[in-house]
């Protein structure tokens, strides 16, 4: 059981847009910030968001973050069908002393 | 071109231990917070434990306490993650990152070591 709330799954079609939410407490989405991961097929995951909304060099701007309250998402504009990946939110939890995560959506396009 | 080698898949027994090991080329990993990081077949992710710099210091979560160490040798820039006692609820992928400059997202990542637990 994962400690943040992630949907198992979501879908889109080539050029639409799609979310995913990631829904935390107090202790964790609530007092630190989220970092989103993308992981390929068989590969390990890659940072994809940090610091809620701020995108590593190389990562498209199709990719966008947010964070309100106890919750944040994950934007992903024009998709493409190599945005077929699992997508996986992560923050600090204060009351753990160490990150937790979500279970992680599996995005499909169609 | 940054790298970071984990070593080979591994199958052991129930009550064992396995040693993974994390190389970096270069300095990569010198300055930087190292974490371990799970994921069994079809979940999510989960964090084992950190080791700092120096090696001096480390963190590990309450479920491993006890059955985890991990320890880095400076002058290779390699890590290590010991878990001892294996379930087999312990087969999973174990990845090691590391924690970026000023945040908390694992910027750089080891390509995994699968680890099979079976009797």
């Amino acid at each position: 059981q994962s400690v943040l709330t992630q949907p198992p799954s979501a879908s889109g079609t080539p050029g639409q847009r799609v979310t995913v939410s990631c829904s935390g407490g107090s202790s964790n989405i609530g007092s630190n910030t989220v970092n989103w991961y993308q992981q390929l097929p068989g590969t390990a995951p890659k940072l994809l968001i940090y610091t809620n909304n701020q995108r590593p060099s190389g990562v498209p701007d199709r990719f966008s973050g947010s964070k309100s309250g106890t919750s944040a998402s994950l934007a992903i504009s024009g998709l493409q069908s190599e945005d077929e990946a699992d997508y996986h939110c992560a923050a600090w939890d204060d009351s753990l002393n160490g990150p937790v995560f979500g279970g992680g959506t599996k995005l499909t396009v169609l | 071109q940054v790298q970071v080698v984990q070593s080979g898949a591994e199958v052991k027994k129930p009550g064992a231990s396995v040693k993974v090991s994390c190389k970096a080329s270069g300095n990569i990993f010198t300055n930087y917070n190292i974490y371990w990081v799970r994921q069994a077949p079809g979940q999510g992710l989960e964090w084992m434990g950190i080791i700092n710099p120096s090696g001096g210091s480390t963190n590990y979560a309450q479920k491993f306490q006890g059955r985890v160490t991990l320890t880095r040798d400076t002058s290779t820039g390699t890590v290590y993650m010991e878990l001892r006692s294996l379930r087999s609820d312990d087969t999973a992928v174990y990845y090691c990152a590391r924690e970026g400059t000023a945040t908390t997202a694992f910027d750089i990542w080891g390509q995994g070591t699968m680890v099979t637990v079976s009797s």
